[in-house]
Formats: structure tokens, C-alpha cells, sequence
């Protein structure tokens, strides 16, 4: 059974840097195909995708928070860590990690499981 | 990027009546070396994380209700729940996973009528 869960602080202040941990059971962060990515959802708006790594280490980035963003992955603790930078009101959010699997026998890279996500607030 | 848009906002359907979601994408989305389109749509009820409803466009996710389909090809998709129930409620995303940043649209609410 695949589980992921978000943690990090529920209030940052403005300029800040933001450091969430998603913490995952069920799968390995090693197994070719595999990856953990990043999405977060304003309150009451659409979804936005931010970052991925891979299974290879090969990590990806929403161009528009490129300079923000850094994604890495503990396999021995089945953990992986973004960090955003700078953090501004607007950021506020919901944040969620979840897997994917980019084998084309799976969904290819979809999202098949999600985590609860983290509301995290942005004020000062 | 990739520019996923949706079609409505938002729709009202009387239960046990047809509800059709409309998703455009910017560019193509079919990868033709394997002929799969790179494409899923998610529900998400209040206070819920999305679940995976279809993928590679019109694959039914494991558990999911046989009245969810999805179709097209290209640039062109459509999520159909052929007989509307009250647990439906909730907003609909379509998502492209053809190249990164993986886009999403910006979402349909389904309500009762």
C-alpha cells in the first residue's frame, strides 16, 4: 500500500524559505520509473505542478519558480525534500506530494497516489 | 509549457443525466513512437486530495465506477459520466504528462441541477 504524507511548518513569514518533507511508504525512491513530485493548490483554486525527481536522481521544475525550488530525495529514509525560497503571500497554499510511475505498463506518469497535503501560510 | 484549458467553468447536471468535460491542450499530447496519449483526469471533492480517475486519456484507474470514460486524442479529450450521481460532485482536472512542467487545466465543478 502506497502512502505519502507532508510535513513542514503550517506558518512562514514573508521572504522566507520554505522546507517541506514528503515521507513515503510502499514504494522505492530506487526502483526504476519511479518518482515523487510536487503540486500545490491556492485555497478554492486550480492545481499547479512544481517539481519531480526521479528514481535516476534527474530532477525537473516548473520554469515560472525554476529559481525558487530545490527538490531532493533521501532513499534511505524514504524522504524527499523541496525547498522554496522567498516565500511571498501569494504562495499560500496547500501543498501535496505524490507518486508517479513512468513505466508505460503503469500510467506513465501520472499521479496515482497523493498525499493529504500541507496548508501552508504565508504572512507576516 | 503546455497550456491545458477546460471547458466549462463550471456545469450543472440533473442526477442520472450525462455530464461531458472538455479539455484543449495547446499541443499535442500523443507521444507517436508508442502511440499513447499523455494525458489524465482527477477528481477532487472538498477537502480531498485529486484522485486519478483515467489515464493515457481513456483508461479507467483501478475502482474506478465504469460510468467515467474518457476519449479523444491529440490535443482534444473529453472526460463523459454517462449517469450523473450525487457523490460526483467535486471539481474535475484534466492533466498532461507529455512533457514538464506536467500542466494542469484549471478545473470544472460539477453540482447537481
Amino acid at each position: 500500500q502506497i502512502t505519502l504524507k507532508e510535513s513542514g511548518p503550517t506558518l512562514v513569514k514573508p521572504t522566507q524559505t520554505l522546507t517541506l518533507t514528503c515521507t513515503f511508504s510502499g514504494f522505492s525512491l530506487s526502483t526504476s520509473g519511479v518518482g515523487v513530485v510536487w503540486i500545490r493548490q491556492p485555497p478554492g483554486k486550480a492545481l499547479e505542478w512544481l517539481t519531480l525527481i526521479y528514481w535516476d536522481d534527474d530532477k525537473r521544475y516548473s520554469p515560472s519558480l525554476k529559481t525558487r525550488l530545490t527538490i531532493t530525495k533521501d532513499t534511505s529514509k524514504n524522504q524527499v525534500v523541496v525547498t522554496m525560497t522567498n516565500m511571498d503571500p501569494v504562495d499560500t497554499a496547500t501543498y501535496y506530494c505524490a507518486y508517479t510511475n513512468l513505466k508505460t505498463d503503469k500510467t506513465g506518469g501520472a499521479i496515482d497516489y497523493w498525499g493529504q497535503g500541507t496548508l501552508v501560510t504565508v504572512s507576516s | 509549457d503546455i497550456v491545458m484549458t477546460q471547458s466549462p467553468d463550471s456545469l450543472a447536471v440533473s442526477l442520472g443525466e450525462r455530464a461531458t468535460i472538455n479539455c484543449k491542450s495547446s499541443q499535442s499530447v500523443l507521444y507517436r513512437s508508442n502511440n499513447k496519449n499523455y494525458l489524465g483526469w482527477y477528481q477532487q471533492r472538498p477537502g480531498q486530495p485529486p484522485k486519478l480517475l483515467i489515464y493515457w486519456a481513456s483508461t479507467r484507474e483501478s475502482g474506478v465506477p465504469d460510468r467515467f470514460s474518457g476519449s479523444g486524442s491529440g490535443t482534444d479529450f473529453t472526460l463523459t459520466i454517462s449517469s450523473l450521481q450525487a457523490e460526483d460532485v467535486a471539481v474535475y482536472y484534466c492533466q498532461q504528462y507529455y512533457t514538464t512542467p506536467h500542466t494542469f487545466g484549471q478545473g470544472t465543478k460539477l453540482e447537481i441541477k
